[in-house]
């Protein structure tokens, strides 16, 4: 099992610029989840999605999107990249009724100058 | 919304000597406390975690502990190794149990010294 695979580790983007940041899973999980970390601030959820098909909002929603179309895949994608997007993105992934017991990735540490 | 105060922000302690992070909620719904461990260039793992209908969880040399009336919830790690050195994140979960009800502490550095 690779468990929670995130690519890449870093990334530089300008202003304006989109991305997609990778996340994979391959414990056939249902529930996968982004969370962005800031200094000071812990974790903050972005969104979250319980099964192939569905995605909802979390705390931090605004300048983001997600979408489902696989169990194993959890793409977050970066429409028109801010400075205060700057931050490191976490996925994470749990069995759906197991999702306080949530596997993190490494992380992804992106900076937009 | 929920609220999870942290604290302290940082903390160091002597090789064998005892730590200890507490943290606060505001939601007296919340029934859920799990605490993670996070190192560093890695992404935060559960390590231990405590029901509202129990006081106190151990686990070899972590535990937690848990004062629903005061809503407040600690970490005690004793007879620290410098492999403890790493953030630790508190959380508290709503009883509806979506990652959405799911708010994390700030963090605390502990940096245990040799």
């Amino acid at each position: 099992n690779a468990g929670v695979t995130q690519t890449p580790k870093f990334q530089v983007l300008k202003t304006g610029q989109s991305m997609t940041l990778q996340c994979a899973q391959d414990m056939n999980h249902e529930y996968m989840s982004w969370y962005r970390q800031d200094p000071g601030m812990g974790l903050r959820l972005i969104h979250y999605s319980v099964g192939a098909g569905i995605t909802d909002q979390g705390e931090v929603p605004n300048g983001y999107n997600v979408s489902r179309s696989t169990t194993e895949d959890f793409p977050l994608r970066l429409l028109s990249a801010a400075p205060s997007q700057t931050s490191v993105y976490f996925c994470a992934s749990s069995y759906k009724d197991r999702v306080s017991e949530q596997y993190f990735g490494p992380g992804t540490r992106l900076t937009v100058t | 919304g929920e609220n999870v105060e942290q604290h302290p922000s940082t903390l160091s302690v002597q090789e064998g000597d005892s730590a200890v992070i507490k943290c606060t909620y505001s939601d007296s719904a919340s029934n859920y406390f799990p605490w993670y461990k996070q190192e560093l260039g890695k992404g935060p793992q559960l390590i231990i975690d405590i029901r509202s209908n129990v006081g106190e969880k151990k686990d070899q040399r972590i535990a937690v502990t848990l004062n629903k009336t005061a809503k407040h919830f600690s970490l005690h790690i004793t007879e620290t190794q410098p492999e403890d050195s790493a953030v630790y994140f508190c959380a508290a979960r709503l009883s509806s149990g979506s990652a959405r009800q799911l708010t994390f502490g700030s963090g605390t550095q502990l940096t245990v010294l040799p």
